[in-house]
């Protein structure tokens, strides 16, 4: 299995400043053929289901302020706030489908200084 | 609008079943695969496994092999999952999640999770 890592695991972060989260698989999900990251980003606030942000590691998903980015390649990803609102405040995790099984980050929680 | 919508809590004994229930609506059922996730209380996500509507296969992760079963009513656009010999590890809040084209795609809709307690 592809074993995600997503440092740190909890940061804070003053409204209006940027925030910064990482994300590295256990091996490459660059598929050659494509040239295409299978990397997606998922935003969940308390008590609700995940919501998909990012896919294709830096497309954006419909509906998804412009705030949100996504970069990366191959093993290493980051995920980037670039002004922290305060509805932002949730857990973020990543996930590669690269294979099955489909695995997912440990979370980052993103708290307001 | 895309809509998964679940069944309700549930709260099972050890060594018991639970089938949670996911109701499909606003686009093609069988068009869209859907994956089954779960979430232990303070934790990360897990993958289940996925169904393809259309045709019914499955495919289940390794650790639940022989404990999972996912099947579905095309007649109601609803999928099914059911867990058996349940223990108090398998606590957890299950989700149903849409994903455009089997197993190498991202999940672009999810449903609103059906807490599964397992206690004596």
């Amino acid at each position: 299995d592809i074993v995600m890592t997503q440092s740190p695991d909890s940061l804070a972060v003053s409204l209006g400043e940027r925030a910064t989260i990482n994300c590295k698989s256990s091996q490459s999900v660059l598929y050659s053929s494509n040239n295409k990251n299978y990397l997606a980003w998922y935003q969940q606030k308390a008590g609700q289901p995940p919501k998909l942000l990012i896919y294709w590691a830096s497309t954006r998903e419909s509906g998804v302020p412009d705030r949100f980015s996504g970069s990366g390649s191959g093993t290493d990803f980051t995920l980037t706030i670039s002004s922290l609102q305060a509805e932002d405040v949730a857990i973020y995790f990543c996930q590669q489908y690269y294979s099955t099984p489909q695995t997912f980050g440990q979370g980052t929680k993103v708290e307001i200084k | 609008q895309v809509q998964l919508v679940q069944s309700g809590a549930e709260v099972k004994k050890p060594g018991a079943s639970v089938k949670v229930s996911c109701k499909a609506s606003g686009y093609t059922f069988t068009s869209y695969y859907i994956h089954w996730v779960r979430q232990a209380p303070g934790q990360g996500l897990e993958w289940m496994g996925i169904i393809n509507p259309g045709i019914g296969t499955t495919n289940y992760a390794q650790k639940l092999q022989g404990r999972v079963t996912m099947t579905r009513d095309t007649s109601t656009s609803t999928v099914y999952m059911e867990l058996s010999s349940l223990r108090s590890e398998d606590t957890a809040v299950f989700y149903c999640a849409r994903a455009y084209s089997g197993s190498n795609y991202f999940f672009d809709s999810w449903g609103q999770g059906t807490l599964v307690t397992v206690s004596s």
